[in-house]
């Protein structure tokens, strides 16, 4: 089993729309949480960090359960360039030893 | 500021060819690492650095060494390629401070392939 895992989509959205996704992680040490975005052929970029008791950044707002382990991130309002594939990451430990999902492919449509 | 910079961008190897990838940053981070991503696994952890003259293995080091003789600098040797290690390498730096309180930058990534 994965340690992070993510369902791959693509999530096909309509310019506007709402798109809505988790993210599920089996090691229940882990401290915190992030949300990468990487571009097709691009390095990964920080979008947001998670907090517990939940976050927003604009348009984009993110989630923890740690009961359930999981994380999610919804995008309002999507915007073509919301096109990305995002990246659950966890952080393992003090050093910033981090895990990260396989990614959540979001294409967003006129 | 250049960030984390890496080279070379694209590299074919025959197999059995030693190579040695690249990775500076000019931030002053005492945290460094090395990635590898494939299709459908996600970046997975090879080796990583939290200071000159400290490595330690990640997730995946087999194949590979690394050292780290200054903060800035942290190459990433491939001893004998082979096809398996045809992927897209990435090298990642951060501060240190609060666990998860810092971002981790990365480098734009070397596309390699073994032949």
């Amino acid at each position: 089993r994965k340690e992070v895992e993510q369902d791959p989509g693509p999530f096909n959205v309509p310019e506007g729309a709402t798109v809505a996704f988790n993210c599920t992680y089996s090691n229940s040490a882990s401290q915190s949480f992030f949300w990468y975005r990487q571009d097709c052929r691009k390095e990964p970029k920080l979008l947001m960090s998670v907090y517990s008791s939940g976050n927003e950044d604009g348009r984009f707002t993110a989630q923890l359960n740690r009961a359930s382990q999981y994380i999610s991130l919804l995008i309002r309002d999507s915007k073509l360039s919301d096109s990305a594939t995002y990246l659950c990451v966890v952080n393992l430990d003090s050093w910033g030893k981090l895990q990260f999902g396989a990614g959540t492919q979001v294409v967003v449509t006129p | 500021n250049a960030g984390v910079t890496q080279t070379p961008k694209f590299q074919v190897l025959k197999t059995g060819q030693s190579m040695t990838l690249q990775c500076a940053q000019d931030m002053n981070h005492e945290y460094m690492s090395w990635y590898r991503q494939d299709p459908g696994m996600g970046l997975r952890l090879i080796h990583y650095s939290v200071g000159a003259g400290i490595t330690d293995q990640g997730e995946v080091p087999n194949g590979y060494n690394v050292s780290r003789s200054t903060t800035e600098d942290f190459p990433l040797r491939l001893l004998s390629a082979a096809p398996s290690q045809t992927s897209v390498y990435f090298c990642a730096s951060r501060g240190t401070g609060l666990a998860g309180g810092n971002e981790q930058f990365f480098g734009p990534g070397t596309r390699l392939t073994v032949l």
